[in-house]
């Protein structure tokens, strides 16, 4: 059972327009939210993050948007450049267990044509 | 400040052998959490390690076990490797008692079994 779901598997957009990628997820419990870019070869790196009490998170070319009653977020980053060609993963934090743990969406692979 | 590390890099085993694999978390962190990323997939939660105890597990056989050390690294094992083990394993650091918890990412082991 997917309980973060990136049903976009690619996305092309142009040089200097905005990518939106979204991600939606089913536990109401999940108090985190996080989105990683990860190049070929390495391992994700850690972009932006939005805790649930908040619906939006700001940071550079990059935004995130969460909408609790839907259960989805969205990555937006403007404007966007090659160097953002990449696979984004979302993330969820489940604290049900006491300790936490992330669970991850099957990621979407952005490419920025110049 | 050094951020996550993992050895090897690259291992090539055949089935039925065992495997270790090593993690040193980022400076100052305290949690260590091990994923399996498949080909096409999203990272799958291993198991959670902090305080030298496993705190958390994921859908993963017995065959897949771990440790951490006082120094905070982790080792991750395989026993008994199947051809479907092949994959990408990525090692997480963050602090458990931090709001945020954000994890960062080592640049992962890639583990052919064939």
């Amino acid at each position: 059972d997917q309980q973060v779901k990136q049903n976009s598997p690619s996305l092309s957009v142009q040089e200097g327009r905005i990518s939106i990628l979204n991600c939606d997820y089913t536990n109401s419990m999940f108090d985190y939210f996080l989105w990683y870019k990860k190049y070929p070869a390495e391992g994700p790196t850690f972009l932006i993050s939005i805790s649930s009490i908040k619906d939006k998170n700001e940071d550079g070319r990059f935004t995130v948007f969460l909408n609790k009653s839907a259960k989805h977020l969205s990555l937006h980053i403007v404007p966007s450049q090659p160097g953002d060609s990449a696979v984004y993963f979302c993330a969820a934090r489940d604290l049900t267990s006491g300790t936490y743990k992330y669970i991850f969406g099957t990621g979407t692979r952005l490419k920025v044509l110049a | 400040d050094a951020g996550v590390t993992q050895s090897p890099t690259h291992l090539i085993k055949t089935r039925g052998q065992q495997v270790t694999l090593r993690c040193s978390p980022k400076s100052g962190h305290d949690t260590v959490s091990w994923y399996q990323q498949a080909l096409g997939q999203g990272p799958q939660f291993i198991f959670q390690y902090y305080e030298e105890e496993e705190r958390q597990r994921g859908n993963f056989p017995d065959r897949f076990s771990g440790h951490q050390f006082p120094n905070y690294s982790s080792e991750l094992n395989v026993n008994a490797l199947l051809l479907g083990d092949s994959a990408l394993y990525l090692c997480a650091s963050s602090l458990q008692r931090r709001e945020r918890g954000t994890q960062y990412f080592g640049p992962g082991t890639r583990l052919l079994v064939l």
